[in-house]
């Protein structure tokens, strides 16, 4: 069946531009992560979902991180006046216990 | 928080040589993963091995949970394998930890 899917798979964006991620999670899956990974890196926490419900959104780096998941369904991350460090891969995944499934990732460039 | 250890950093192996990659952790968990994460960037599932062991084709795992470490063994390596190899912990209902990778090389 289908993974899970993310758009767009490149952006980049002027610092101080907002971006808007979003994540098509595997049908079915009520559990649903962000991460972000930096260069040579491995991923790092940001959020976490069940259906509508974000449960944990203790890796957000700032106030200028938002995530929303309204219909329990699709994601979307948004970062507001984006800076040079939030450069990175942004990553979805799901899962319908406990193990995870990634998408391809979002590729951030802020210039 | 929980910490992951991965070894060796970088491996570089001729094609057809075997490997083993460890992954050491700072607690006990109750979900382990080890991933691929291709020249592409993907992920992709290798393992769900809290505990136990399990084999796939040339790619084998055996975690111990009681001695807080995982192993990871690929036989008769090929160029496909190179990549970024990651395990991942999760205690309870805390976030996913990734160590920071093996990155391997196979070499024709």
């Amino acid at each position: 069946g289908a993974g899970v899917s993310q758009s767009p798979r490149y952006k980049v964006a002027k610092r101080g531009q907002d971006v808007a991620l979003r994540c098509d999670p595997i049908s079915g899956h009520v559990s649903l992560f962000w991460y972000q990974q930096a260069l040579g890196q491995g991923p790092e926490f940001l959020t976490y979902f069940q259906n509508e419900a974000q449960l944990d959104k203790s890796g957000l780096p700032s106030d200028r991180f938002f995530a929303e998941r309204p219909e329990g369904s699709v994601s979307t991350l948004k970062i507001q006046r984006t800076q040079q460090e939030d450069s990175a891969v942004y990553l979805c995944a799901s899962s319908f216990s406990y193990e995870q499934y990634f998408g391809p990732g979002t590729r951030l460039t802020v210039t | 928080g929980i910490q992951v250890e991965q070894s060796p950093p970088d491996l570089i192996l001729q094609e057809g040589a075997n490997s083993t990659l460890r992954c050491n952790f700072s607690d006990s968990v109750n979900n382990l993963q080890w991933f691929h994460q291709n020249p592409w960037g993907q992920l992709i599932n290798l393992f769900y091995i809290p505990s136990g062991t399990k084999q796939n084709g040339r790619l084998s795992a055996t975690t111990v949970a009681t001695e807080r470490y995982s192993l990871l063994y690929i036989s008769s390596s090929q160029t496909t394998d190179s990549g970024v190899y990651f395990c991942a912990v999760r205690k309870g209902n805390t976030p996913l930890v990734f160590g920071k990778g093996t990155r391997l090389s196979v070499i024709a």
